[in-house]
């Protein structure tokens, strides 16, 4: 299957401070990013898709000015944290997937633990 | 919004057991998705399925996508420890988002 890779795999930063969570297909044009969270043993949570060259769109509940994401290339998205707090401390995934088709497939990260202090 | 039921939400079997899991949906699919994840770690794409009726297996694995293209399933044949995870499904109609389920978190027995 495709790679997608994510980077930082983990960071510790100190509330207030913003964050930057880099996230690359590295073997094929991603059309579409998704960016999940995910609490201790639960299940992943779309917080916003976002097609290259467009704003993301955000899940409802989700603050876009918390959460800034930005697709600028077929390759890569970022997601930052923005001021961040100890709340925030989360399992963040970034997803992939190529141009529409019949035969589309959804590829993950490898995710980033963000703990704010 | 579009939601997927997964079942069992979890289990716990003996190692050499054989496991079987399901996802429904209330809508038509075209595409089903099986994922693993272990922990820690993103979810992996096991199998891919793409046509109703179709059973596609990746080694102890097999997957079908059902003939009302509502549900998918999937088993694991003869478990060993390195199963231990949470199986996501995902589903899509074309031209739409994947939908993911809640996931299926399998536990393994020595």
């Amino acid at each position: 299957g495709a790679v997608v890779s994510q980077h930082p795999s983990w960071v510790i930063c100190k509330s207030g401070t913003s964050v930057k969570i880099e996230c690359r297909s590295l073997d094929f044009q991603a059309t579409t990013m998704f960016w999940y969270r995910q609490f201790p043993k639960q299940s992943l949570m779309l917080m916003a898709t976002s097609n290259e060259g467009s704003k993301a769109t955000y899940e409802q509940g989700v603050e876009k000015d918390k959460f800034l994401i930005n697709h600028a290339s077929l390759t890569l998205s970022t997601l930052t944290v923005t001021s961040a707090h100890p709340e925030d401390s989360s399992f963040y995934i970034c997803s992939a997937r190529g141009p529409e088709s019949s035969y589309n497939e959804q590829f993950f990260g490898p995710g980033t633990r963000l703990t704010v202090l | 919004g579009q939601q997927l039921n997964q079942s069992p939400q979890s289990m716990f079997i003996q190692e050499g057991e054989d496991v079987s899991m399901n996802c429904t949906s209330s809508s038509i699919f075209n595409t089903w998705l099986w994922y693993k994840q272990d922990p820690g770690e993103g979810p992996v794409l096991l199998i891919a399925l793409y046509k109703a009726g179709e059973l596609t297996s990746n080694g102890r694995l097999t997957a079908q996508f059902g003939i009302t293209r509502k549900d998918s399933f999937l088993n694991i044949s003869a478990s060993i420890p390195s199963d231990v995870g949470i199986y996501f499904c995902a589903g899509r109609e074309y031209g739409q988002n994947f939908v993911f389920g809640p996931g299926t978190r399998l536990s393994v027995l020595p």
